[in-house]
């Protein structure tokens, strides 16, 4: 079984600030994670992903994820948030079922960035 | 490489009649999942297609029901809609399951 805990339906921020969107995880495999965005009347756009190795996941449009085991954390985070980050971010654990990955989402963390 | 395609965008329906969503994977994938997303909800997970076959399956009533093509191309089908089928229906596809999913931009069914 596997679950995800995303920490705050809404974040807000000022441009320019630290973005931190929180995901914490249950699974009883070694999980796989993921951070997905989606902006409005969109699907789904993988930001990042954990499968192995090493810990910092960097991903794409300056976003980057940290896996620590021992918190079963795999938060988001990115340095300068910028006008175009404003979306829903979605934090996902997979283990393997059946013959693949089915992914288990968060809830989601609406973030807002403030001019 | 063209992305996941699913058609139609939207979609209005009353209640009891039924309903078929298409979705044309990434060109080489051969899996095929479909999820409901809802407000109050979130995104629940309806089933897994590889290779013509359904591999796995959520937890929904059997009204809810898909089929994949041999070219990978996947259906999913609603029968006798109610209310509560009104949602974004996305579809996402991988090349063999093991690797993180692409997602279409979904189709988004209104119940009247």
């Amino acid at each position: 079984a596997q679950s995800v805990t995303q920490l705050g339906s809404h974040v807000s921020v000022s441009e320019g600030a630290l973005v931190l969107l929180r995901c914490n995880y249950s699974s009883s495999v070694p999980p796989y994670l993921f951070w997905y965005v989606q902006y409005p009347n969109q699907g789904l756009q993988l930001l990042l992903k954990y499968t192995t190795g090493a810990t910092l996941v960097k991903g794409i449009n300056g976003f980057e994820a940290e896996f620590k085991k021992s918190e079963t954390s795999f938060h988001l985070t990115k340095p300068s948030a910028h006008m175009s980050d404003a979306a829903e971010y979605f934090c996902a654990v997979s283990g393997r079922a059946g013959g693949s990955y089915i992914p288990t989402f968060g809830r989601g963390t609406s973030l807002i960035v403030h001019p | 490489k063209a992305g996941v395609t699913q058609t139609p965008r939207y979609l209005i329906k009353t209640r009891g009649q039924q309903v078929t969503l298409s979705c044309s994977p990434i060109s080489g994938h051969r899996s095929v999942s479909w999820y409901q997303q809802t407000p109050g909800q979130g995104l629940q997970f309806l089933f897994e297609y590889f290779s013509e076959t359904q591999r796995n399956k959520g937890n929904f009533p059997g009204r809810f029901s898909g089929r994949q093509f041999s070219n990978s191309r996947s259906e999913m089908n609603v029968s006798t809609l109610e209310l509560g089928d009104s949602a974004l229906y996305l579809c996402a596809s991988s090349s063999d399951g093991n690797q993180p999913q692409h997602f279409g931009d979904g189709t988004r069914l209104s119940i009247l």
